[in-house]
């Protein structure tokens, strides 16, 4: 079985600063890891995923996670927040790149001026 | 690239009607789609799993028979909502995959109120 778990359902940061949102996982087989995006009354947008090959994964619009097998986690992180980030995040996992997912709670997002 | 098609977008209708909603990969062919619910400010929850031409499977818990699910086509896969309840009220989104690795892509969702 796979999970997913999202510590912090909020995250409020200023424009500018430092974004970071944590991601543990679950996995009994070598996982594959996505970040989706989802803003409000749409769909999820894939921002970014790991699929066993480099660590640091780089994504759209300046996104990035890196898969730390010790720790259990993928976690996002974006240098410097912008207004139009503010969204809502979900971390997800399967046991192959295309197959099942199974999704974190979700983490939202708030970016202030 | 790799583009999905939902619709509608927003439906409203009385309870005890069926309500069908539409999933198209518009620029590759599904050979799998998924369809998830979700409730207000939760994650998704996947209902089912078509595979193009078969039968869909359906995850512990959701009814067969009040979620229709008919992928006929590679391009297309259909959710059907049999006599629809203010409990089926929710959002309602599709993903599809290309074969191999591919990562799913969504849909933009379907807001279902039912009165």
């Amino acid at each position: 079985a796979q999970s997913v778990t999202q510590l912090g359902s909020h995250v409020s940061v200023s424009e500018g600063a430092l974004v970071l949102l944590r991601c543990n996982y679950s996995s009994s087989v070598p996982p594959y890891l996505f970040w989706y995006v989802q803003y409000p009354n749409q769909g999820l947008q894939l921002l970014l995923k790991y699929t066993s090959a480099a660590t640091l994964v780089k994504g759209i619009n300046g996104f990035e996670a890196e898969f730390k097998k010790s720790e259990t986690s993928f976690h996002l992180t974006k240098p410097s927040a912008h207004m139009s980030d503010a969204a809502e995040y979900f971390c997800a996992v399967s046991d192959g790149g295309g197959n099942k997912l199974t999704f974190g709670t979700g983490t939202q997002l708030k970016v202030e001026l | 690239g790799a583009v999905v098609s939902q619709h509608p977008s927003w439906v409203i209708c009385k309870s005890g009607t069926s309500v069908k909603i539409e999933c198209r990969s518009l620029d590759f062919q599904a050979t799998t789609m998924f369809w998830y619910r979700q409730f207000p400010k939760q994650s998704l929850m996947l209902m089912a799993t078509s595979n193009e031409g078969s039968k869909a499977t359906y995850e512990q818990g959701v009814e067969k028979d009040k979620f229709l699910i008919n992928h006929a086509s590679l391009t297309l896969s259909t959710l059907t909502v049999t006599s629809a309840h203010p409990e089926d009220s929710s959002f309602y989104i599709c993903s599809a995959r290309d074969t191999g690795s591919q990562p799913q892509h969504f849909g933009d969702g379907t807001r279902l109120s039912i009165l």
